[in-house]
């Protein structure tokens, strides 16, 4: 069966400093990798989503970037972190083998939670 | 554009007590429907999903939904809540390719005893 693994758990990081996280997917290969951020009692916003290796698409212009170096590896990163880049982050992946009609499933990991002091 | 509603912020029940969570869609098309829960620091947890065919889906839990196109919701049922519910449910709508999925911004369920 498939599994998401994301860590650290929990992040506790000064503004300015930079970030990783980061994320894996076991047991299916070429998924569709997702990196949400939950803000607190708020829905989640889309940041990023890759379709392959090196592909990367971001959907709003922020201070983070990420990256897909292995088909089941995906990282969310930033140079210099925000007071405003506090939140819960969520990595999501999708079997795009599975869709149907073009949609997928999409599959969370555990989270981790930044705070930026 | 799709766009999800979940028209209550937050909601209370009794245990043992029936459970109905409302989701509205705005999407052109058919759309996909998707039901998550997520407890206090952890992620989303699938709870079920409507592609296509019959409009009622049973999920893990006992939960199921319904949905329905005239109405343009896919609102979340259980017969009896357990304490073990309280949590955030999530509705998503999703398109074409996969990589729009919206979600709404959610409904923390308080059960009390």
């Amino acid at each position: 069966s498939q599994t998401i693994h994301q860590w650290p758990a929990t992040l506790v990081q000064p503004v300015g400093s930079p970030l990783s996280l980061e994320c894996t997917v076991e047991g299916t290969s070429n998924p569709n990798l997702y990196w949400y951020r939950q803000a607190a009692g708020r829905g989640l916003q889309l940041l990023f989503y890759s379709v392959g290796i090196g592909q990367i698409s971001s959907e709003v212009p922020q201070n983070l970037s990420a990256s897909r170096p292995q088909d089941r590896q995906f990282i969310l990163s930033s140079k210099k972190l925000l007071l405003s880049d506090s939140g819960f982050y969520l990595c999501a992946w999708g079997d795009s083998s599975q869709s149907v009609g073009g949609q997928e499933t999409q599959y969370f990991g555990p989270g981790t939670r930044l705070l930026v002091l | 554009a799709q766009s999800v509603t979940q028209p209550d912020i937050h909601i209370t029940v009794s245990e043992g007590a029936s459970l109905e969570l409302r989701c509205n869609y705005s999407y052109g098309a058919t759309p996909y429907l998707f039901w998550y829960v997520q407890s206090p620091g952890q992620g989303l947890q699938l709870l079920l999903k409507y592609f296509s065919g019959d409009t009622l889906v049973q999920g893990i839990k006992g939960f199921e939904a319904e949905f329905k196109r005239s109405q343009s919701s896919f609102n979340l049922r259980k017969p009896s809540v357990h304490w073990s519910d309280a949590a955030e449910y999530f509705c998503a709508v999703g398109g074409t390719g996969g990589f729009k999925t919206i979600f709404g911004a959610g409904t923390r369920l308080f059960v009390k005893a």
